[in-house]
């Protein structure tokens, strides 16, 4: 059974440019949510993905968005970074039906 | 937002004792999960407990949840110097998203 996969492991960006980060979820694993934790902080819910469709979105502006493909793999965007935008990354994944969530290394994103 | 508060912020003990942190929550929950994250990773899944449980072990862990006072503790029994990470609690009140504190740094000491 494979892991939670995320790429890339880091990334460095400029202010104004715009990023996507890759999840692949767990085998099985029909719905992929988006953290992002800032350092020293816990992890914050920007969004989740089911069957292809945002099912709840957190306090996170609309220029975060993301997919979810087919095979369950997913994807953030980011345009317009901002410097406020440099934290880690997470994706997690489970089954529909389970509360708890699996959760992939991370990419650590840097906004010079 | 954070929805859980832990504490202590950091703690540090020494390799045989025991580590107890606790979460503070403002709003009804179904569940409150324990995760651990080694130095800014994934994180871990270590246990679950329903918000009709009161107590529940998993090998050297025990987490204790009352509803009444919106709190929770986590208990590592005979700590390991591999047990040092950051612990958090997270509820899901609503079925599709984790709120999560900010978290308890364990430090142990071999």
């Amino acid at each position: 059974e494979t892991g939670v996969t995320q790429s890339p492991t880091h990334l460095i960006k400029t202010r104004g440019q715009q990023v996507t980060l890759r999840c692949s979820s767990q085998s099985g694993h029909n719905t992929v949510s988006w953290y992002q934790q800032a350092l020293g902080q816990g992890p914050q819910f920007i969004f989740q993905y089911y069957r292809e469709e945002e099912n709840g979105r957190g306090n996170f502006p609309p220029r975060f968005s993301g997919l979810q493909f087919p095979n369950y793999s997913s994807e953030l965007n980011v345009n317009a970074l901002e410097l406020d935008d440099s934290a880690l990354y997470l994706c997690a994944s489970s089954p529909w039906t389970s509360n708890t969530q699996y959760f992939g290394p991370g990419t650590r994103l840097t906004v010079l | 937002s954070q929805q859980g508060e832990e504490d202590p912020q950091a703690l540090s003990i020494q390799e045989g004792e025991n580590a107890t942190m606790n979460c503070s929550y403002k709003t009804s929950i179904n569940n409150l999960q324990w995760y651990r994250q080694n130095s800014g990773r994934g994180l871990v899944h270590l246990i679950l407990i329903r918000s009709n449980e009161r107590e529940k072990h998993s090998g050297r862990l025990r987490v204790t949840l009352d509803t009444s006072k919106k709190s929770s503790s986590l208990l590592i029994t005979a700590s390991r110097a591999a047990d040092t990470a950051s612990y958090f609690c997270a509820t899901d009140g609503s079925n599709y998203k984790l709120t999560f504190g900010k978290g308890t740094l364990l430090t142990v000491n071999p």
